[in-house]
């Protein structure tokens, strides 16, 4: 049945690490994006793509990277310079910019940096 | 600049009871609202949605209203479960296709 995964569900890392978070959907939806929850914050977008093979920064894409290289897939990479990335992040897909912009959302990945 | 406000942090209601949820916005680009509802831990669910072009749309319990000349919508929830007890965010679409989310709003229902 088609949803959206996200893997781990907890992770813990290093400070100073890189940690890269995968995203996958089997939707076949065109979009997807990358969000971070903070207590208090709601939902901030980080990274944004609409296509295979291309994506834009969200409003908080400092410190993250990501690829689009498969239409299933949106990997999220933490950097090092991410300056305070324990939070929980959500991915989502949605059809596409021609349909309504429903978002459909993975279950989160809690990332603690320590 | 916070363009969807949520400035409930959080809402009790007694089980059987109307719950009404607010939010506002500031962008009168925003074409397409939608209310998505959390539980702790995991991923937002979408609850309803609503057009600018519309000023009501119901879905069973859940019905959410706009009005865009006070730029604000509302989700009323009637009558209100336990099982509503969640986390709910209004957001709102805008350039490209993003969608800007409030802050969220704790509803509590009480048995």
């Amino acid at each position: 049945d088609g949803g959206i995964t996200q893997s781990p569900k907890y992770l813990f890392r290093k400070e100073g690490q890189n940690v890269t978070l995968s995203c996958e959907q089997n939707l076949n939806h065109d979009a997807m994006y990358w969000y971070r929850q903070d207590p208090g914050q709601g939902l901030r977008l980080i990274y944004y793509s609409q296509i295979v093979n291309d994506f834009q920064k969200g409003d908080i894409a400092e410190g993250y990277s990501v690829s689009r290289e498969k239409k299933e897939s949106f990997p999220l990479t933490v950097t090092s310079a991410q300056k305070n990335p324990t939070a929980f992040y959500l991915c989502a897909s949605s059809k596409g910019r021609e349909l309504n912009n429903e978002q459909f959302f993975g279950p989160g990945t809690r990332l603690t940096v320590l | 600049d916070q363009q969807v406000k949520q400035n409930s942090p959080s809402l009790s209601v007694q089980e059987g009871r109307i719950s009404i949820l607010n939010c506002d916005y500031t962008n009168s680009m925003f074409d397409y609202f939608l209310w998505y509802k959390k539980y702790p831990a995991e991923g937002p669910t979408f609850l309803i949605s609503i057009s600018s072009i519309k000023d009501k749309n119901e879905d069973g319990r859940f019905t959410v209203f706009l009005n865009k000349s006070a730029k604000h919508l509302s989700l009323h929830i009637v009558p209100s479960q336990p099982g509503d007890s969640a986390v709910y965010f209004c957001a709102a679409r805008g350039s490209n296709y993003k969608l800007t989310f409030g802050k969220g709003t704790l509803l509590t229902v009480n048995p």
